[in-house]
């Protein structure tokens, strides 16, 4: 059963600090990973995405991968009230292509 | 650009009832994705099309859903008969790359919450 884990948290930061998700897989033939955030009640919307060992910086947002240690991150520097929601790791790859979610951890950001 | 369109947002029925779904992808997008998200957790693939044949469907349960995407644009996803245990918010998404390897962004719709009562 190919998984994607992530604590369910919540996770809770004062405003400004960093923000830290984490995500593992257990699939090795997976090589796209995908951060997607989920306010209540509304659907996913794209962060950013990753494929490359590394780090992978957008604005506020760094995404990690280590791929020996099937492991992927995603921090959140100087964080808002507005970035409050549930965050969802994704990864694929493989003949489909198949993206599959973890649960997602939500986030508290107090200020 | 429109995104991808859902209809209808919310439905309620009582169980052995049937209903369906419908989503119109992003224009140009070939891949089509049918998401079950239940409450707490992540979204979970029910079926992907590329263009109007389906790639993967391994999670479908076929004896009372079913999906169609017939001209390789709009789709139709359908429960018969429901239980209480389909109750969740239901998801289309669209991606303008072929499956593979390497992935293509997934965009998702606004949803389809049904209570099954």
């Amino acid at each position: 059963q190919k998984e994607v884990e992530q604590n369910s948290g919540p996770l809770s930061v004062p405003e400004g600090a960093i923000a830290s998700l984490n995500c593992t897989y257990s699939d090795r033939g997976s090589q796209s990973f995908f951060w997607y955030r989920q306010y209540s009640g509304k659907s996913p919307e794209l962060i950013m995405f990753i494929y490359s060992n590394g780090d992978k910086e957008d604005g506020r947002f760094t995404a990690q991968l280590n791929k020996a240690s099937q492991y992927v991150s995603l921090l959140i520097r100087d964080s808002q009230p507005s970035d409050s929601a549930t965050y969802l790791c994704a990864g694929g790859g493989g003949n489909t292509g198949k993206l599959i979610f973890g649960q997602g951890t939500t986030l508290q950001v107090k200020p | 650009e429109a995104g991808v369109a859902q209809s209808p947002r919310y439905k309620i029925i009582e169980k052995r009832q049937s209903v369906a779904f419908w989503c119109n992808p992003i224009s140009g997008h070939a891949t089509l994705y049918w998401y079950q998200q239940i409450l707490g957790q992540g979204p979970k693939l029910l079926i992907q099309f590329q263009n109007n044949g389906v790639v993967d469907d391994s999670q479908l349960p076929k004896d009372r859903f079913s999906a169609e995407r017939l001209k390789g644009v709009d789709s139709t996803l359908k429960i018969q008969p429901a239980k209480l245990e389909d109750s969740a918010v239901y998801l289309c998404a669209s991606s303008s790359r072929a499956p593979g390897p390497t992935l293509g962004t997934q965009y998702f719709g606004p949803g389809t919450r049904l209570t099954v009562l």
